[in-house]
Formats: structure tokens, sequence, C-alpha cells
């Protein structure tokens, strides 16, 4: 199995919702990313997870939250969104946090639409 | 800081012509290279990576090339087909436990 799956693939939420990402690899990667990326755009890095630890967190509004339960599986927790966090929000998973020999693979996205 | 380009920002030829995809970056202290593949709305394929040792990598009709001295990667795509219009990202990792640093990509059309 090398690929990442992502759950769901649209997500339409009010602001006042609380919803969830799921991401999961089975490939033993011990890294795990969460990445948003607006239209026309790069990916832009949220947070990291080395060994099922939060490594990184690029400076990301309170009101997403990410939670490593095991080391094939990642969430992202939405809740009080704003119309701006509209965009595809994509995970990805390498071998080591270094990348290891093939770097980042990254799952389909969910594209969340907040009204 | 790391500042990653990829010039032209899009590009269309013919089938069966070969594709030159550039990406530069600043600083060249780093430690790989990717070469993704993204087609609309969906998430990002991995083409190549290039560790800062290596010269180039090939895989099928791609071949990726790194010269750290100058601060470049070169993609070539050969005997282009529709089915290779996408946008391509490059990415640099500055070092072993930095985050990649993405260009804006190259969007390319391929017409039949």
């Amino acid at each position: 199995d090398t690929e990442v799956t992502q759950t769901p693939k649209h997500l339409v939420m009010g602001m006042t919702n609380k919803k969830s990402l799921k991401c999961e690899q089975h490939m033993g990667h011990r890294a795990m990313y969460w990445y948003k990326q607006k239209a026309k755009k790069p990916p832009e890095l949220m947070f990291v997870y080395s060994y099922e630890k939060l490594s990184i967190n690029e400076s990301v509004p309170s009101r997403f939250s990410p939670e490593c339960p095991n080391s094939s599986l990642l969430n992202l927790h939405l809740h009080a969104l704003q119309p701006e966090d509209s965009a595809l929000y994509l995970c990805a998973s390498s071998q080591e946090p270094t990348g290891g020999r093939k770097g980042q693979f990254f799952g389909p996205g969910t594209r969340l639409t907040v009204l | 800081k790391q500042e990653v380009t990829q010039i032209p920002a899009a590009l269309s030829v013919p089938e069966g012509e070969n594709l030159v995809l550039n990406c530069s970056f600043t600083d060249s202290a780093i430690y790989n290279l990717q070469w993704f593949r993204q087609d609309p709305g969906k998430g990002l394929t991995s083409l190549l990576l290039i560790q800062s040792s290596q010269r180039e990598q090939t895989s099928g009709r791609l071949n990726a090339s790194l010269d750290k001295s100058s601060g470049r990667s070169t993609l070539y795509i050969a005997a282009s087909q529709p089915g290779d219009s996408a946008t391509y990202l490059c990415a640099v990792k500055g070092d072993s436990w930095g985050k990649l640093q993405f260009g804006a990509g190259t969007q390319v059309v391929v017409t039949p």
C-alpha cells in the first residue's frame, strides 16, 4: 500500500460547526503533515507530526486542532472557521521526518468550503 | 530565507515536443529537492526526488537535474503527451529537519 488517503473528499460547513478531517497511511511512515492550499498557490505547511508528536506548528490559528492518535492516522479538527479558511487541505507523509529516500507522499486532499 | 522560483508560470507545447521546466532557489545549502505534479483540484503526485549529493534522477520519460552551485534544477519530460498537462511544482528542503519550500509552479498544457 503506497498511498495516503483522506476523508471526506468534500466538506461544506458553517462558521459555528465542528468537523474533522481524517488522513491515513499504511506505509509505516513516521512523519505526517497537514498543508493548506488556496487556488493557484502552492501548499502551505500547517503542522508536522514526527513519531506521533507535534514537532512543527506554523503559527496556525487555534480553530485548527491537529491530532495524531497513532502512527497511521492524522486528524484535523475544525471549529469556528472563517470563510477565508476555505481551501484544499492536503495530508502528506514521509518515511522519516527528514524525508527519507523518497520524500513526501501526498493524499488527494479535502476540499473545504466554509459558509 | 530560501526563495524558490519557477519560470515560466505557464507553458503550452504541441504533443511530442520535449518539455523543459525550470526551478531556481536562492540558498544553495539544500538537503534535497522534490518535483511534484498536481492535476486541478487534486493532491500532489511525487515525480522525482534528488538528494543534495546527486546531480540527476531519471524515471521513464522524466529526468531531473540539480546544480546546487547555481541554485537550479531542471525537469525534462521527453515526448510530451496530452496526459502530461498539469501544474508542476518543485520543492526544496533546506536541511534534514526543515520544511519543504515550494515554488509557485508551472502550469503545462500539451495540445494534441
